[in-house]
């Protein structure tokens, strides 16, 4: 069965700390979907980035970056000069065809990011 | 384009009622999968639908159902309430629910159950 490790729980930096969100996942298909999300306190999980397994490209989105390594099943997240704003909970989310062959989505447990002023 | 919407954003009930949450997926969306989220268990898949038809269920007793309506509004219940469903319950949308697309959530309902 597909799994989804974050090992950390929660994370705490000073503002302009570089932070580094570790995702480590296990899947037996060859084809699959990362994706990470960000929850804000109001609850509401707002989509980040999705990731295809034949694309292992970095990627990067202003202060967002992304590693994506196959060969140790990890595709961390990390962000640069962080700011308060982006105090929030993280999932890490792999996507799976479930029985009738559609879409579920497994997540990790999350981590906690609190960046202090 | 607006985005998911569920209501109501908050609900308290007592153990034994039942409840019932809505979700209206983003314009054009017909796949529309429901997850439970709470402290213990993390974020769980419930079910999912797609053309009124449930094609996805999660580990969940029979106690909570779901429908789709044909213009892919979705509810779901949760019949005999416990303590433990005190969770926050997401809706998310997609084109057509392929392992490929991208899911996206609504603000959830907080239910807690007394």
């Amino acid at each position: 069965a597909q799994k989804v490790t974050q090992a950390q729980t929660e994370i705490s930096v000073v503002e302009k700390e570089d932070v580094t969100l570790d995702c480590v996942y296990e899947t037996r298909d060859t084809t699959y979907y990362l994706f990470w999300y960000k929850q804000p306190p109001s609850g509401e999980l707002v989509f980040l980035i999705r990731r295809n397994s034949f694309d292992e490209q970095n990627e990067i989105s202003g202060r967002y970056s992304w590693n994506f390594q196959k060969s140790t099943s990890s595709f961390n997240f990390t962000i640069t000069a962080s700011q308060v704003v982006d105090s929030a909970v993280y999932f890490c989310a792999l996507s799976e065809a479930g029985i009738a062959g559609f879409q579920k989505l497994v997540f990790g447990t999350g981590t906690r990011l609190l960046v202090s002023p | 384009k607006a985005g998911v919407t569920q209501t109501p954003r908050y609900l308290i009930k007592t153990r034994g009622q039942q409840v019932t949450l809505s979700c209206s997926p983003i314009s054009g969306h017909r796949s529309v999968s429901w997850y439970q989220q709470t402290p213990g268990q993390g974020l769980q898949f419930l079910f999912e639908y797609f053309s009124e038809t449930q094609r996805n269920k999660g580990n969940f007793p029979g106690r909570f159902s779901g429908r789709q309506f044909s213009n892919s509004r979705s509810e779901m219940n949760v019949s005999t309430l416990e303590l433990g469903d005190s969770a926050l319950y997401l809706c998310a949308s997609s084109l057509v629910g392929s392992v490929q697309e991208t899911q996206y959530f609504g603000p959830g309902t907080r239910l807690l159950v007394l």
